[in-house]
């Protein structure tokens, strides 16, 4: 089945020590998302790609970074996390013409030591 | 930017009663409008969605109504089951645009 798939799906790391979640796609699409997810809040645009072509929302931190490798992969590099930045991660993609249905993976949960 | 209001934040009923959900916007330009179930420790699944040339949608026991004046847009569940609980979002886009704003979910629980 054509699906996003999410490693890991969880995650520890400790303060300031870098770590790296990864998003896969089956479904062929040209745009891939990062959202994060803190508890009982809703997702939050952290930027996507359109391709290549990356675009960062305006209030995403500095801190988080992405690479899309190629169509299939895309990764949130976190540069020093915060305990702040403990939350769900949720890859997610999207066809750029016709529907424009997100279609979410299982996320990845982070927790901050 | 669009602004997504979603209300209420919870929301308990019985099985077999009804529930709705209901979305407001600020963006007259959103076209697309999706409605996502979360369950726990899942990532948002696709439920149902309209688009702005289209006043109602149905499949099965899910409707979504969409007032382009009054700009708000409702999720319909009729004849509610247990397995219909968890949080569900809406969200608004403009067709062409990337960014998808997401309310701020409600948390549907119905009991047996």
């Amino acid at each position: 089945d054509a699906m996003v798939i999410q490693n890991p799906r969880y995650q520890v790391t400790q303060f300031g020590k870098p770590v790296t979640l990864s998003c896969s796609q089956t479904l062929n699409h040209n745009v891939m998302y990062w959202y994060q997810q803190k508890s009982s809040q809703a997702p939050k645009l952290l930027f996507h790609y359109y391709d290549k072509d990356f675009n960062n929302e305006a209030d995403t931190p500095d801190n988080f970074q992405s690479r899309r490798p190629n169509t299939s992969f895309c990764f949130l590099d976190i540069r020093s996390p915060g305990l702040g930045d403990a939350a769900m991660y949720l890859c997610a993609t999207s066809r750029v013409t016709g529907p424009y249905e997100q279609y979410f993976g299982p996320g990845t949960r982070l927790t901050v030591t | 930017g669009e602004n997504v209001e979603q209300h209420p934040s919870t929301l308990s009923v019985q099985e077999g009663d009804s529930a709705v959900i209901k979305c407001t916007y600020s963006d007259s330009a959103s076209n697309y409008f999706p409605w996502y179930k979360q369950e726990l420790g899942k990532g948002p699944q696709l439920i149902i969605d309209i688009r702005s040339n289209v006043g109602e949608k149905k499949d099965q026991r899910i409707a979504v109504t969409l007032n382009k004046t009054a700009k708000h847009f409702s999720l319909h569940i009729t004849e509610t089951q247990p397995e219909d609980s968890a949080v569900y979002f809406c969200a608004a886009s403009i067709r062409g645009n990337n960014d998808m704003r997401f309310g701020a979910g409600t948390r549907l629980t119905v009991k047996p």
